[in-house]
């Protein structure tokens, strides 16, 4: 089947820190892997996105390299801001007929002054 | 380019009521996707539509849960009766399909409606 499995939270770093949120899935065919960011009060919004092994996609100083020998997807930052505080989402689309997406639960990030 | 517009952004009713929930996706976009978010979890497609076909409605409760895609624009969701375990998020997305492929691009999320049962 198709999942995805992201590291437990909440996730607490002080301003400047280093972040690493693990992400794996379990997948048919060769998917499209993606993180979304969820702030507090409002929808997803896509955050980056690999669509082939060996991908990084970066957004906003985050990186996600797309890992087939792993079936992984990490999601990293070198620097945190308190505005990156949220509830960050792994997931995947499969790659055949349907588009149907796979969420991981969802990692709670806390960023404090 | 407006996002992808849902209401109420908030709803409570009791057990055994019926409720429904409304998603205008963004203008072009073929697919449109429910998704039920329980507090502490990741999205659950519920239903997929493509144009005003159902794509995918494994997921979708059908004893209780119904949705609609009319003109192929925007859709409504409905629980009749609503259960306690129905309280959630509901969160409608949006996509473009590539018309070579068929495969759809990234979903396009609006700010979701949060249910409350009682």
């Amino acid at each position: 089947g198709n999942s995805v499995t992201q590291m437990e939270g909440p996730v607490t770093l002080s301003e400047e820190a280093f972040l690493t949120i693990n992400c794996t899935y379990t997948a048919t065919g060769y998917p499209s892997l993606f993180w979304y960011v969820q702030y507090p009060g409002e929808g997803l919004q896509l955050l980056l996105k690999a669509t082939k092994a060996d991908d990084k996609g970066s957004n906003k100083g985050f990186e996600a390299t797309y890992r087939k020998e792993t079936t992984s997807f990490h999601l990293e930052k070198g620097s945190v801001q308190v505005s990156d505080s949220a509830v960050y989402f792994c997931a995947l689309k499969r790659s055949n007929t349907g588009n149907q997406f796979y969420f991981g639960t969802g990692t709670s990030l806390t960023v404090i002054p | 380019e407006a996002g992808v517009a849902q209401s109420p952004r908030y709803k409570i009713i009791e057990k055994r009521q019926s409720v429904a929930f409304w998603c205008n996706p963004i203008s072009g976009h073929a697919t449109l996707y429910w998704y039920q978010q329980i507090l502490g979890q990741g999205p659950k497609l519920l239903i997929q539509f493509q144009n005003n076909g159902v794509v995918d409605d494994s997921q979708l409760p059908k004893d209780r849960f119904s949705a609609e895609r009319l003109k192929g624009v925007d859709s409504t969701l409905k629980i009749q009766p609503a259960k306690l375990e129905d309280s959630a998020v509901y969160l409608c997305a949006s996509s473009l399909i590539r018309k070579t492929s068929g495969s759809s691009y990234e979903q396009y999320f609006g700010p979701g409606t949060r249910l409350t049962v009682t």
